[in-house]
């Protein structure tokens, strides 16, 4: 069985901070880490994936995460934030082949950024 | 390359009636994913095909089903509508489940 916890549910942030959103992650077997973003009545957008390599992956709109497989974390970062990032965010795990197309989502954070 | 498209985006419907989503996956992929989204429960995967072939299934009632057709295209199928089914409901799809997996704009499900 594989989990998700993002452990902040809601971060708040001034606009050009520096902002880090956390997720652990359990499984049994090796994964492969994504973050998406989701903005009001739309669908996920995949921001990074981690698949195997190295542990740094960029992604799109300039955010970052770092696979940390001793702390079971893959945590999400970007180092100035604007406006339009305001959205929320989901870490998800794919674990092997017998969840083939299973991705286990955690409960999202709600990123606001403020001016 | 165009993306996941999910038809319709909204739709009403009520209680006891049956509704049908359809979604249609990026060219070249063969798994096609459905998940649940509620402000409750979060995001909770339905089923999984691929190659016309039920691989997963989630935790939901039989009332839950779908399908996969040859040109990988997918419904899913929902009887005897209950007041919470109203949810988004999400395609994804992948070139085969084991890789990243790319969404549908979904379709916001709502019975009355």
């Amino acid at each position: 069985a594989q989990s998700v916890t993002q452990l902040d549910s809601q971060v708040p942030v001034f606009e050009e901070a520096p902002v880090e959103l956390r997720c652990n992650y359990s499984s049994s077997v090796s994964v492969y880490l994504f973050w998406y973003v989701q903005y009001p009545n739309q669908g996920l957008q995949l921001l990074l994936k981690y698949l195997s390599g190295s542990t740094l992956v960029k992604g799109i709109n300039g955010f970052e995460a770092e696979f940390n497989k001793s702390q079971t974390s893959f945590h999400l970062r970007k180092p100035s934030v604007h406006i339009s990032d305001t959205a929320e965010y989901f870490c998800a795990v794919l674990g092997d082949n017998t969840n083939a197309g299973k991705s286990t989502f955690g409960d999202g954070t709600t990123l606001t950024v403020k001016p | 390359k165009a993306g996941v498209t999910q038809t319709p985006r909204y739709l009403i419907k009520t209680r006891g009636q049956q509704v049908t989503l359809s979604c249609s996956p990026i060219s070249g992929h063969r798994s096609v994913s459905w998940y649940q989204q509620t402000p409750g429960q979060g995001l909770q995967f339905l089923f999984e095909y691929f190659s016309e072939t039920q691989r997963n299934k989630g935790n939901f009632p039989g009332r839950f089903s779908g399908r996969q057709f040859s040109n990988s295209r997918s419904e899913m199928n929902v009887s005897t509508l209950e007041l919470g089914d109203s949810a988004l409901y999400l395609c994804a799809s992948s070139k085969t489940g084991a890789t990243e997996a790319f969404f549908g704009q979904g379709t916001r499900l709502t019975v009355v």
